[in-house]
């Protein structure tokens, strides 16, 4: 069965970094594209990033253009986000899933929570 | 981007009894392929979201029958034919159709009452 698990989250600075992970199982992962969808603590979703099954096509929100960076290791079934510059707006529960426009299926999340 | 907007944004249904959830965009669904990338989800309390239902009325695998969508163009609908007390939580629609912004509405809380 399609498994997603997130890690790499925690407590950073403002201006501090911070590098997420997610593991994949169950599906060919090098076959999909993949994103990054953030939750705020009680509020909806945002959709921050997508990466093809390639890696060639990356698109960000707005919101983290110029600061986060995603990549995949098709090798390892991995999905990573790199955050550098944290604001306090970045703090929520980062989930990896599945596609992008018709995502299927979404990890279980990771807490960022970005304080002095 | 392509807003969207979701009503009610709080439900209070007895169990048994049917719910509605509308969802509107700002831009027409319809992609050039002639699909409607306009998907639904559940996010039940402290748990991810789990997609319901993909291309306005299509049923994932495990999702219950209760559970319909339907519209075109910028109106669809969320219907829940009787509500069960698993049904709790928050429903989003997400357009897919506008990449690479892809869009969700806010979220409509549903509880029982």
């Amino acid at each position: 069965q399609v498994q997603l698990v997130e890690s790499g989250g925690g407590l950073v600075k403002p201006g501090g970094s911070l590098r997420l992970s997610c593991a994949a199982s169950g599906f060919t992962f090098s076959d999909y594209y993949m994103s990054w969808i953030r939750q705020a603590p009680g509020k909806g979703l945002e959709w921050v990033s997508y990466i093809s099954s390639s890696g060639d096509n990356i698109y960000y929100a707005d919101s983290v253009k110029g600061r986060f960076t995603i990549s995949r290791d098709n090798a390892k079934n991995s999905l990573f986000l790199q955050m550098n510059s944290l604001r306090g707006e970045d703090t929520a529960v980062y989930y990896c899933a599945r596609r992008t426009g018709n995502l299927d299926y979404w990890g279980q999340g990771t807490l960022v929570t970005v304080s002095s | 981007d392509v807003v969207m907007t979701q009503s009610p944004l709080s439900l209070a249904v007895t169990l048994g009894q049917p719910a509605s959830i509308s969802c509107r965009s700002s831009q027409s669904l319809v992609y050039t392929d002639g699909n409607t990338y306009l998907n639904w989800f559940h996010q039940r309390p402290g748990q991810s979201p789990r997609r319901l239902i993909y291309k306005v009325s299509n049923r994932d695998s495990g999702v219950p029958d209760r559970f319909s969508g339907s519209g075109s163009g910028t109106d669809f609908t969320l219907k829940i034919s009787r509500v069960e007390a698993e049904d709790v939580g928050v429903y989003y629609c997400m357009q897919g159709t506008h990449w690479p912004k892809y869009t969700f509405g806010q979220g409509t809380k549903l509880e029982i009452k």
